[in-house]
């Protein structure tokens, strides 16, 4: 089956600054990425997602790389800030099939 | 955009009754539905794939009988968590992939946290 692998688990970085969290997959027939945003006792929220006929993708501070060859995407978040806080899961699927998700990572923005 | 909700947000009950939890997409059909179950500080456990007018799909190590799902409409899917014990406290999150979509990501509901005592 499918693995993914996120990294960092944790993420501390100065507002204003970027923020990248990389995750790894192991199942070439995942063709679909999404990535989601957790905070403290709610449900994951979508924010972003890729395809695998698209290699980047980007929404206002936030983007998404994809490199299908070597099974790695990545999330951007520039221009930080404190209520970009929050836990990020990244999440491989492949066709008509369940999404696998990382571990997650712990950002904290400092003010 | 697609909407999930789950009900109760927080519930408390005492060990061996049971605990039953909603998950309905509020403007889309939803054939298939997930069950999750979190841990603190940890990623999303998958439970099930309930699905629509059939029998859900368990994950491995999941016991279908203390776990009941039920997907009887395209818009409703239930746990029951039955005989709950204290162990089976953890914050559980549904979600929903819309219909005829299946790359579509999922749209979650605000979770459930159960207390056992």
């Amino acid at each position: 089956g499918e693995n993914v692998e996120q990294h960092p688990s944790t993420l501390s970085v100065q507002e204003g600054d970027s923020a990248v969290i990389k995750c790894t997959y192991s199942d070439s027939a995942s063709n679909y990425f999404p990535w989601y945003k957790q905070e403290l006792g709610k449900g994951p929220q979508l924010i972003i997602d890729i395809r695998s006929n698209v290699g980047e993708k980007k929404d206002q501070r936030i983007a998404v790389t994809l490199n299908k060859t070597a099974k790695h995407f990545s999330l951007h978040i520039t221009e930080t800030q404190p209520e970009d806080s929050a836990v990020y899961f990244c999440a491989a699927t492949p066709n008509a099939g369940k999404s696998t998700f990382g571990d997650g990572t712990t950002l904290t923005v400092k003010p | 955009g697609a909407v999930v909700s789950q009900h109760p947000s927080r519930v408390i009950c005492k060990s061996g009754t049971s605990v039953k939890i909603e998950c309905r997409s509020l403007d889309f059909q939803a054939t298939t539905m997930f069950w999750y179950r979190q841990f603190p500080k940890q990623s999303l456990m998958l439970m099930a794939t309930s699905n629509e007018g059939s029998k859900a799909t368990y994950e491995q190590g999941v016991e279908k009988d203390k776990f009941l799902i039920n997907h009887a409409s395209l818009t409703l899917s239930t746990l029951t968590v039955t005989s709950a014990h204290p162990e089976d406290s953890s914050f559980y999150i549904c979600s929903a992939r819309t219909f005829g979509d299946i790359n579509y990501g999922y749209t979650f509901g605000s979770g459930t946290r159960l207390t056992v005592v």
